[in-house]
């Protein structure tokens, strides 16, 4: 079974919008985290945000909040404002184990955004 | 500071030849991971080392093997190069208590 999964492969949005990208997980691990990383078409892999399983409040990072549901297992990324810089593709990745310990992420297939003007 | 380069940006190999991808990290992170990307497949983990004389096998370490030469260096081999291994490749660090990985440019290596 995949551990992360991301159901949208595309998704479009009209520029000033906001946009939902879904990523569930699957752990049994208390201790966990989960990423977000936008990789444009220029390649490089951009760290955006992060929440560990433990964080009270969803993470914020300017335009980037982290809608986190840990009952449904759910770590959506939400993009306020969308710029036409935002079209990208975007992961979302899961480390499992302790805090301060080394861990091996896994990564979701990705969502390409495209944002219209 | 550079963060995380990668050595060459680009390589073609013909199948059965030998290559060694590099990676140096300037940020004093203790660990340090390979990738491949494949179209469809999001990254999957090939190695990576959790501190400086340590290496373990990821999702998909056939075909490669790797050296932490020292805290910077972390470098990916390829004995005999397979068309099969035509993929981008990200070298990428976290420092143990940070949780965010630094990644790389990336590599993109086509075998004929």
């Amino acid at each position: 079974a995949q551990k992360i999964t991301q159901t949208q492969p595309g998704m479009f949005v009209q520029e000033k919008e906001a946009v939902t990208l879904d990523c569930t997980y699957d752990t049994s691990d208390p201790s966990y985290g989960l990423f977000w990383y936008k990789q444009p078409s220029s390649g490089e892999m951009i760290f955006l945000i992060y929440q560990g399983s433990y964080d009270q409040q969803n993470a914020t990072e300017g335009r980037y909040s982290l809608n986190f549901q840990k009952a449904r297992k759910s770590a959506n990324l939400v993009i306020s404002a969308s710029q036409l810089g935002d079209s990208a593709m975007y992961f979302c990745a899961m480390r499992e184990g302790q805090a301060g310990g080394s861990y091996i992420p896994t990564f979701g297939r990705g969502t390409s955004l495209i944002v219209h003007p | 500071n550079a963060g995380v380069t990668q050595t060459p940006k680009f390589q073609v190999l013909k199948t059965g030849q030998s290559m060694t991808l590099q990676c140096a990290q300037d940020m004093n992170h203790n660990s340090m991971y390979w990738y491949r990307q494949d179209p469809g497949m999001g990254l999957r983990l090939i190695y990576y080392s959790a501190s400086e004389g340590t290496t373990d096998k990821g999702e998909v370490p056939n075909g490669y093997n790797v050296s932490r030469l020292n805290k910077r260096e972390f470098s990916l081999r390829l004995e005999s190069a397979a068309p099969s291994q035509t993929s981008v490749y990200f070298c990428a660090s976290s420092g143990t208590l940070n949780y965010e990985q630094y990644f790389g440019p990336g590599t993109r290596l086509t075998v004929t």
